[in-house]
């Protein structure tokens, strides 16, 4: 049982460039998150799903968009990238939202962007 | 927007001593508030959590505290150990398009010497 795994750990980019940070998890979970990590800032929602096949903005989402085509994996994509967006990118899921033990979220590892 | 302010953002305590880190949150509906430690280069894993039907729980070393009427919430560690040393996040629910997302305080630095 993996968890979530996040790929790739590590990626330098030019402005300007495209990529794709793929997360997955195999717990079987309902929602998932994108979140950036900056210093002082804490942890930023970017986008959401609540479910294969949707997703939702969060409080920072310009400069990103997402997919969730499988129940098991969530898309990051930056489609132009800035320097504004070198952060720490992290992924999480939750089995709810709504009360219970289901509404904890399990963090994955970590990508970390550098934008040039 | 909604927000959860957080502090102290560092704390420096000896081995032995106890911490407190608080948080302040503007929702008044918010119901759920997890504390997650995450070391130095590794993810934020869940330590604690409360909701707002509880005033506090405990488990070994570490507590929570909840005033609803006050919106703050604080992380308690007894008898601090050098692991303990990370940053700690609280955060906060907030219900937007009929789900839970969760608003994270900005982080308290805990480095305890021995």
């Amino acid at each position: 049982n993996a968890g979530v795994t996040q790929t790739p750990k590590f990626r330098v980019l030019k402005t300007g460039q495209s990529m794709t940070l793929l997360c997955a998890q195999d717990m079987n979970h309902e929602y998932m998150y994108w979140y950036r990590q900056d210093p002082g800032m804490g942890l930023r929602l970017i986008h959401y799903s609540v479910g294969e096949g949707t997703t939702a903005k969060g409080e920072v989402p310009d400069g990103y968009n997402v997919s969730r085509l499988k129940k098991q994996n969530f898309l990051l994509g930056l489609e132009s990238a800035a320097p504004s967006q070198t952060s720490v990118y992290f992924c999480a899921s939750s089995y709810s939202t709504m009360g219970g033990r289901g509404e904890t979220q399990y963090f994955g590892p970590g990508t970390r962007l550098l934008v040039l | 927007g909604e927000n959860v302010e957080q502090h102290p953002s560092t704390l420096s305590v000896q081995e032995g001593d106890s911490a407190v880190i608080k948080c302040t949150y503007s929702d008044s509906a918010s119901n759920y508030f997890p504390w997650y430690k995450q070391e130095l280069g590794k993810r934020p894993q869940l330590i604690i959590d409360i909701r707002s039907n509880v005033g506090e729980k405990k488990d070994q070393r570490i507590a929570v505290t909840l005033n609803k009427t006050a919106k703050h919430f604080s992380l308690h560690i007894t008898e601090t150990q050098p692991e303990d040393s990370a940053v700690y996040f609280c955060a906060a629910s907030i219900r937007a398009g009929g789900y839970n997302k969760l608003i994270f305080g900005a982080g308290t630095r805990l480095a305890v010497h021995p």
